[in-house]
C-alpha cells in the first residue's frame, strides 16, 4: 500500500539546523510531488513548500524562503525537508504529504516532532 | 495573500446532517480539498477535487463548491466524525489551509 515514512522525533537548540526525511513506497516515486505541511501545538495546518520529484522543481511559501530547502533522492524514494536558523516559533509536527498532476495531496506521512528549546 | 476562512467550531446531534462551510475569493473557480484530523493524527483527505470522494472514505461525506464558499456535509453524522476539518485551495502554485473547524458531535 502506498505509505510515507518519517523520521523520528528531534530536539534542537535555537539557531540549529534540522533534516526530515519521508520514505515513500508503493508507488513509482518520480510521478508524484511531495509537500511539507506543518502544525504547531493547538494550531492549523501550514503549507511548508512543494518539490517534484520527477524534476526537483520546488515552490517554497513566502515566509519560509531562504530558511529551508527540499530535495528528493530517487534511488531510495525518499523526500528531505532542511530549516536552518531555528527558532521557537518552529516547534510542531511537521508532514510530508504526496501531490499527485491534479495537485491532490492525498497521502500523509506520521509527522516528525520537531522541538526547538 | 488569499485567505480561506472557516468557522471555528461546528456542533451536530448524532444522526444529523453538519455542514462545513469554507469562503474564499471567487473560491468556486479553484479545486477544493477538505481533510479529516482526529487528535493524535496525521489529517485524512475525505474530499478532493470539490465534491469526489478518495476510496474508503464513507458516502456519508460530500462536498460542493460555488461561488465563493464550498461546503463540507457529514449525513448521518456520527460520534466517530468528530474531528478537526480543514479545507484547502491551491493559489498562484502555493497552497493554502482554511483555518479549521472542529465538529462536535453529542
Amino acid at each position: 500500500q502506498v505509505q510515507l515514512v518519517q523520521s523520528g522525533a528531534e530536539v534542537k537548540k535555537p539557531g540549529a539546523s534540522v533534516k526530515a526525511s519521508c520514505k515513500a513506497s508503493g508507488y513509482s516515486f518520480i510521478s508524484y510531488g511531495i509537500s511539507w505541511v506543518r502544525q504547531a501545538p493547538g494550531q492549523g495546518l501550514e503549507w511548508m513548500g512543494w518539490i517534484s520529484a520527477y524534476n526537483v522543481n520546488t515552490n517554497y511559501a513566502q515566509k519560509l524562503q531562504g530558511r529551508v530547502t527540499m530535495t528528493t533522492d530517487t534511488s531510495t524514494s525518499t523526500a528531505y525537508m532542511e530549516m536552518r536558523s531555528l527558532t521557537s516559533d518552529d516547534t510542531a509536527v511537521y508532514y510530508c504529504v504526496r501531490v499527485d498532476n491534479g495537485e491532490v495531496m492525498d497521502v500523509w506521512g506520521q509527522g516528525t516532532t520537531v522541538t526547538v528549546s | 495573500s488569499y485567505e480561506l476562512t472557516q468557522p471555528s467550531s461546528v456542533s451536530v446531534s448524532p444522526g444529523q446532517t453538519a455542514s462545513i462551510t469554507c469562503s474564499g475569493h471567487k473560491l468556486g473557480d479553484k479545486y477544493v480539498s477538505w481533510y479529516q484530523q482526529r487528535p493524535g493524527q496525521s489529517p485524512v483527505l475525505v474530499i478532493y477535487q470539490d465534491r469526489k470522494r478518495p476510496s474508503g472514505i464513507p458516502e456519508r461525506f460530500s462536498g460542493s463548491n460555488s461561488g465563493h464558499t464550498a461546503t463540507l456535509t457529514i449525513s448521518g453524522a456520527q460520534a466517530m466524525d468528530e474531528a478537526d476539518y480543514y479545507c484547502q485551495a491551491w493559489d498562484s502554485s502555493t497552497v493554502v489551509f482554511g483555518g479549521g473547524t472542529k465538529l462536535t458531535v453529542l
